[in-house]
């Protein structure tokens, strides 16, 4: 069975900062990574995917996530972080179904 | 949060009822999902359906019962034989033609508090 880990709760940055969020993977077969970000009672916005092809992708509002095949990671970055990327992000795998990690919660700072 | 939409956005229900939460989707999605967010604990899949009359119990289905009678629409009964109801209940769907590649949106949640 496929599972993510999000190995920190926490990430804090300061505006204007680079940023990262880890997410490690485990799953049989090609991995289908995800990234969304959570609002404060809202729903999940898609953020970006990996399917195949180029391991640096893509996706909304600056950011980017890094596929690493051999150490099965899929971090999400951004070059400068704004106060309005603080939000809670998850990150998942679709194998047999879709797993979700635990979240992390990204405070950034002015 | 898209074409999803999931009604009521709070929900406050006395221990022993049954609530029903709604999910309508316009985009034509194939399958669609309920979760259930609690604080730290990330995403567990309720239940989920990939086409219209059949649908399949996720990791914690019990307490919960679905109904998948039009394709645009997937409600969520929490009875009362879910012990602890209080959570943030998330809708989701996808197409599925693309198989294990599409992207799953997500509806904006319905708060259900148990007094």
């Amino acid at each position: 069975a496929q599972s993510v880990a999000q190995p920190e709760d926490q990430v804090n940055v300061a505006e204007g900062n680079p940023l990262t969020v880890k997410c490690t993977y485990s799953v049989s077969g090609n991995p289908y990574l995800f990234w969304y970000v959570q609002y404060p009672n809202r729903g999940l916005q898609f953020l970006l995917k990996y399917i195949t092809g180029d391991n640096l992708v893509k996706g909304s509002y600056g950011f980017e996530a890094e596929f690493n095949k051999s150490q099965t990671s899929f971090h999400l970055k951004k070059p400068s972080a704004l106060v309005s990327d603080s939000a809670l992000y998850f990150c998942a795998v679709r194998g047999e179904d879709m797993r979700f990690g635990a979240g992390t919660r990204l405070t950034v700072k002015p | 949060d898209g074409g999803i939409t999931q009604s009521p956005k709070y929900l406050f229900r006395k221990e022993g009822q049954n609530v029903t939460l709604s999910c309508e989707q316009n985009l034509n999605h194939d399958a669609m999902y309920w979760y259930r967010q609690d604080p730290g604990q990330g995403l567990r899949l309720i239940y989920y359906s990939q086409i219209v009359n059949d649908f399949q119990k996720g990791d914690i289905a019990e307490g919960y019962s679905v109904s998948r009678e039009k394709k645009e629409s997937f409600p969520l009964t929490v009875t009362s034989a879910q012990k602890n109801p209080t959570a943030f209940y998330l809708c989701a769907s996808r197409w599925t033609s693309g198989g294990s590649t599409d992207t799953q949106y997500f509806g904006p949640g319905t708060r259900l508090t148990v007094l």
